[in-house]
């Protein structure tokens, strides 16, 4: 399989902590990204970190980069209940097409 | 804008019929993608699409066909269900194959018995 791998394959906080996800990858890539899908709809993109980077925020999110590891972790800050989610990382490591890891399952308890 | 949309949002088919599931793009996107997601395994991509009349395969083309005569429309097809092509199919666009964040549609859940 081309996939990447993350962890925790599931996550269970309650609302007002931070929730961190990681991902890693096999090869050399020049970006990756992290999606959002909440349950029965589609995937939605939350932030794109280039390979020349090592952190990116956005709003209560930040995600960090470390090519020397090839691994990507995502923080999410002062969790609320509709972060409940899955979340995945892609990378574009076998050429110009993203590739998905299986995703982290989060669930944030009121 | 509506975005992504996918028809149908769901489907039963029985082993060995055909159907298409068509996926359109308001954005103006070169580039189309079909995936299938399956329980712990996250997506695959089964086709891509380039721009309009090119088509390409993924990583789990097999069993799935294609086409893109308009920019805006690209359909899968699946010319004698498994099975095993139980899954949810999500279409998705983008400006680039990689560089950019993917449109994706509300998924279509196919099941076939």
């Amino acid at each position: 399989s081309q996939q990447g791998e993350e962890d925790p394959q599931a996550l269970s906080i309650q609302e007002g902590e931070n929730a961190t996800m990681n991902c890693s990858y096999k090869t050399s890539i020049n970006n990756l990204q992290w999606y959002r899908q909440n349950s029965g709809r589609g995937l939605v993109h939350l932030i794109l970190i280039r390979s020349n980077e090592r952190e990116k925020h956005s709003g209560r999110l930040r995600v960090t980069l470390d090519t020397s590891k090839k691994s990507s972790s995502l923080l999410i800050t002062a969790s609320r209940a509709a972060d409940t989610a899955s979340y995945f990382c892609a990378t574009d490591e076998y050429g110009n097409k993203l590739v998905f890891g299986a995703g982290t399952i989060l669930r944030v308890k009121s | 804008n509506a975005g992504v949309t996918q028809t149908p949002k769901f489907r039963v088919l029985k082993t060995g019929q055909s159907m298409t599931l068509l996926c359109a793009q308001d954005m103006n996107h070169e580039y189309m993608y079909w995936y299938r997601q399956d329980p712990g395994m996250g997506l695959r991509l089964i086709h891509y699409s380039v721009g309009e009349g090119t088509t390409a395969k993924g990583e789990v083309p097999d069993g799935y066909n294609v086409s893109r005569l308009k920019k805006q429309n690209f359909l899968l097809g699946l010319e004698s269900a498994a099975p095993s092509q139980t899954s949810v199919y999500f279409c998705a666009s983008s400006y680039t194959l990689s560089s950019y964040e993917q449109y994706f549609g509300p998924g279509t859940r196919l099941t076939v018995t």
